[in-house]
């Protein structure tokens, strides 16, 4: 257990709907990853927050958006889904976020199938 | 682009054998390269964290290298378990970025 939690851990839905994904950090762990793993794609970085700021952004579509909050909890919100962003979404925490050695703790994920 | 390569991609060994897989990132502007253990159905679980050529990290039966200079890192295990049974992913670390490999996944038979 990374101490790392997500909600909901399976998420079924229909094409053009929005969902929102939970994320919990490890206890005093600052910065919050956003990561997507597809069907034959590898991890793929979305998005990270540091102490509720964006600190870096990946391939994030304008679909999505996120945000930490004051607990640091963060957010993931997917709209006008679509078949391809059926997905395992992954959150990630580590305590700082800008050292190049810091370790990303990663939670269960959350299993989004859109039909 | 900073792309990430893993190779093989699948492997499968006898209890008992020793293998090793490779990652390849660019050496310009390295950083940090992480490496992750991912079992099925669980999240991926750090292994190592190397940043200088030449390191090596070992944690029991697993250790791995790294030469920054030519952008390579090797991962081996002596006398794989079926526990050992995983997909190993490496990633290095650019900014803020984690970029990660396709992984290597590993069967052990028993």
């Amino acid at each position: 257990d990374s101490g790392v939690t997500q909600t909901p851990k399976h998420l079924i839905t229909a094409t053009g709907q929005r969902v929102t994904l939970r994320c919990s950090p490890r206890s005093g762990d600052l910065s919050v990853y956003w990561y997507q793993q597809s069907l034959d794609q590898g991890l793929q970085f979305l998005i990270q927050y540091y102490n509720g700021e964006e600190r870096a952004k990946g391939n994030i579509l304008e679909r999505f958006s996120a945000q930490q909050f004051p607990d640091l909890h963060s957010e993931l919100n997917l709209s006008s889904l679509e078949l391809g962003d059926s997905a395992l979404y992954f959150c990630a925490s580590s305590v700082e976020g800008g050292a190049f050695t810091d370790t990303q703790y990663f939670g269960p994920g959350t299993r989004l199938t859109v039909l | 682009i900073l792309n990430v390569e893993q190779s093989p991609q699948s492997l499968h060994v006898q209890e008992g054998d020793s293998t090793n897989f490779t990652c390849s990132f660019p050496s310009s502007n390295f950083y940090a390269l992480h490496w992750y253990r991912w079992e099925t159905a669980k999240s991926p679980e750090a292994l190592f964290v190397m940043t200088l050529n030449g390191d090596e990290k070992k944690k029991g039966r697993i250790s791995a290298t790294l030469n920054t200079k030519e952008g390579y890192s090797y991962l081996y295990i002596k006398g794989s378990q079926p526990e050992d049974s995983a997909t190993y992913l490496c990633a290095s670390r650019n900014t803020g970025k984690l970029i990660f490999g396709q992984g290597t996944t590993l069967q052990v038979k028993p």
